[in-house]
């Protein structure tokens, strides 16, 4: 049963403080996206991956977000201070090759609802 | 810049009624079009695609309907049951913004027994 999976589910932080949530995607699949679901926005591209290689991170707050591909099973969102307002719920997702040919459809983590205070 | 967009952020159906949810969409590279569904404290499942070269597709109980000519996208679920109730997104997938997957808002979709 191969499923996309995120840690930790749950978090709560005080502002100021590192997160870092990991994902490690569906074995074979070699696109990674990063999205962040909030009521206001929605969800929000936050990063994306090919093949390990960043392609698309524009969505995403430099000064304290990085995303990362140590290894192609590993994909990872670090907050670096946190803040009130990066309080979500953070998705990871991946696909198969997404070419002409291929659809676009995403294979979705369970998520990590992250509460800084 | 890129947008997709839904046009109601709330639906309230009878359940065996049709169900039909909009979103219109303004990037006119996009080559995919795909709908979402996202069930309460899940991620997003996928339902069911089309490509820009086609007009509509049928799955089960779902139909997708594309418009490019006024940039409108809807899906159809007929004979809603409870289970359908969610929250579901269109988004898009453009060759050209090298294949990112952008999400719409949401509608929200809600069953009346």
């Amino acid at each position: 049963d191969a499923r996309v999976t995120q840690t930790p589910r749950h978090k709560v932080t005080e502002m100021g403080q590192e997160v870092t949530m990991r994902c490690q995607p569906i074995l074979g699949h070699n696109t990674v996206f990063w999205y962040r679901q909030t009521m206001m926005q929605g969800l929000e591209l936050l990063a994306y991956f090919r093949n390990r290689a960043p392609l698309d991170d524009s969505g995403m707050p430099k000064d304290r977000f990085s995303a990362e591909m140590p290894d192609a099973t590993l994909a990872t969102l670090k907050i670096q201070p946190s803040e009130p307002r990066d309080s979500a719920v953070y998705f990871c997702a991946s696909g198969p090759n997404l070419s002409r040919r291929n659809t676009g459809e995403l294979f979705f983590g369970e998520g990590s609802r992250l509460t800084v205070l | 810049g890129e947008s997709v967009g839904l046009h109601l952020p709330t639906l309230s159906v009878q359940e065996g009624d049709n169900s039909i949810i909009n979103c219109a969409y303004s990037n006119s590279a996009s080559d995919y079009f795909i709908w979402y569904k996202q069930e309460s404290g899940k991620g997003p499942q996928f339902i069911i695609d089309i490509r820009s070269n086609m007009d509509k597709r049928q799955g089960q109980r779902v139909t997708v309907l594309l418009n490019k000519t006024v940039k409108h996208l809807s899906l159809q679920i007929a004979a809603t049951q409870p289970g359908d109730s969610a929250v579901y997104f269109c988004a898009e997938k453009s060759e050209t913004s090298y294949d990112k997957v952008i999400f719409g808002p949401g509608t929200s979709l809600s069953v009346i027994p």
